[in-house]
């Protein structure tokens, strides 16, 4: 099974901050990685997948990179609403795995 | 739009079993995989299976594995996962999840259903 990690696991900011958070699988992944951002009480909101490409929708202060085993989402400019936590997910191998999460709030 | 509504949660006691149903609106449901995944109560993502669009592939965590099946009834845009043998640890709120066309991760999603092993 991949293992994901990510880190940190608590990030706080301020609005209008540059937000990096990061993910590591334990294998390579080669660009099958998805983020998402989820809410408190609500489901997860698919951000990007296949490591930098956003989903339809997502504000472009979203972007995420990497390859292989190192991975980044980055929140240009960080926003009140952009406080959740945010999970990065491995498809390129059977099981799925999720990271733990990175819960960022703004102060 | 994509909707797609959880149903058959609720408090069980371990040992015994569950049927959980997702009814999927707005897309062409047989052409893609979906997926279950869980979450525990203030834990992460947990992923619990997979069904391919057409149902003759399915894959399972190894948590899951001879205690879960998941189905679907494409006549019925609706996907299924039946649990046997509950366990305190399947406690979570369960999510059905939609593939994208070409990527196993998930598009959409429903707004879960709460399953409670407990005696």
């Amino acid at each position: 099974e991949i293992v994901m990690t990510q880190s940190p696991a608590t990030l706080s900011v301020s609005p209008g901050e540059r937000v990096t958070l990061s993910c590591r699988a334990s294998e390579s992944l080669n660009s099958h990685l998805a983020w998402y951002q989820q809410k408190p009480g609500q489901a997860p909101r698919l951000l990007i997948n296949d490591a930098s490409t956003g989903a339809t929708g997502i504000p472009a202060r979203f972007s995420g990179s990497g390859f292989g085993t190192e991975f980044t989402l980055t929140i240009s400019s960080v926003q009140s609403e952009d406080s959740a936590v945010y999970y990065c997910q491995q498809y390129n191998h059977r099981p799925l795995t999720f990271g733990q999460g990175t819960k960022v709030e703004i102060k | 739009q994509v909707q797609l509504v959880e149903s058959g949660g609720g408090v069980v006691q371990p040992g015994t079993s569950l049927k959980l149903s997702c009814a999927a609106s707005g897309f062409s449901f047989s052409g893609y995989a979906m997926d279950w995944v869980r979450q525990a109560p203030g834990k992460g993502l947990d992923w619990v299976a997979l069904i391919s669009y057409d149902g003759s592939d399915v894959y399972y965590a190894d948590s899951v594995k001879g205690r879960f099946t998941i189905s679907r009834d494409n006549s019925k845009n609706t996907l299924y996962l039946q649990m046997n043998s509950l366990r305190s640890d399947d406690t979570a709120v369960y999510y059905c999840a939609k593939t994208t066309a070409t990527t196993t991760s998930f598009d959409h999603w429903g707004q879960g259903t709460l399953v409670t092993v407990s005696s």
